[in-house]
């Protein structure tokens, strides 16, 4: 199976600064690369994926890099927020099984 | 609206007892799972199912069992429950193999005495 690790675990950055969760992953064949974040108490939503033929994608102030050649992919938020506080957990789908696997989980928190 | 609903949100039970979570979903989505979230280990797959009486494994199955006798439903029973057990348990779906969004439910917090 796959295995995903995730760091950090946690994060504190100031409101205006940027924020970078890491991931690797160590199946070769994986294909796709979601993020979510869940809010304290809710459930996880996604956020942005990126698929493995794709090496970056942006949505506003976010954006996620994949590296292929190293199984490295990354979260990227710039201009953080309060509201960006939140777990954030990156996953990569199995390709030969087509689940998904997660990392451990990153709490961000942004202080004002 | 469609929906992915979870039942019950919270549990207590005792070491033991058979527990069975409910998971029910009005988008139609073939493809089904159960998480455990439990902190420093993040989401972890329990089982999963790709259709109608398609049951699989993932990574922590012990002590669980799910069955799939109808698209919208994919309840996960704990058949002896136990102290390790206790967690927070999410349900999602995705139409197909090859769709990337999962849709997660609103979790369902068991405890186990």
């Amino acid at each position: 199976g796959e295995n995903v690790e995730q760091h950090p675990s946690t994060l504190s950055v100031q409101e205006g600064d940027s924020a970078v969760i890491k991931c690797t992953y160590s199946d070769s064949a994986s294909n796709y690369f979601p993020w979510y974040k869940q809010e304290l108490g809710k459930r996880p939503q996604l956020i942005i994926d990126i698929r493995s033929n794709v090496g970056e994608k942006k949505d506003q102030r976010i954006a996620v890099t994949l590296n292929k050649t190293a199984k490295h992919f990354s979260l990227h938020i710039t201009e953080t927020q309060p509201e960006d506080s939140a777990v954030y957990f990156c996953a990569a789908r199995w390709n030969t099984g087509n689940q998904f696997y997660f990392g451990t989980g990153t709490s961000l928190t942004v202080i004002p | 609206d469609a929906e992915i609903t979870q039942s019950p949100r919270h549990k207590i039970t005792e070491t033991g007892r058979q527990v069975t979570l409910a998971c029910h979903q009005t988008w139609n989505h073939n493809n089904m799972f159960w998480y455990r979230q439990d902190l420093g280990h993040g989401l972890r797959l329990i089982h999963y199912s790709y259709g109608v009486q398609d049951t699989n494994k993932g990574e922590v199955s012990d002590g669980y069992s799910v069955s799939r006798s109808n698209t919208e439903d994919l309840p996960l029973t704990l058949e002896s429950a136990a102290s390790s057990q206790t967690s927070v348990y999410f349900c999602a779906s995705r139409p197909g193999p090859n769709t990337g969004e999962l849709f997660f439910g609103e979790g369902s917090r068991l405890t186990v005495l």
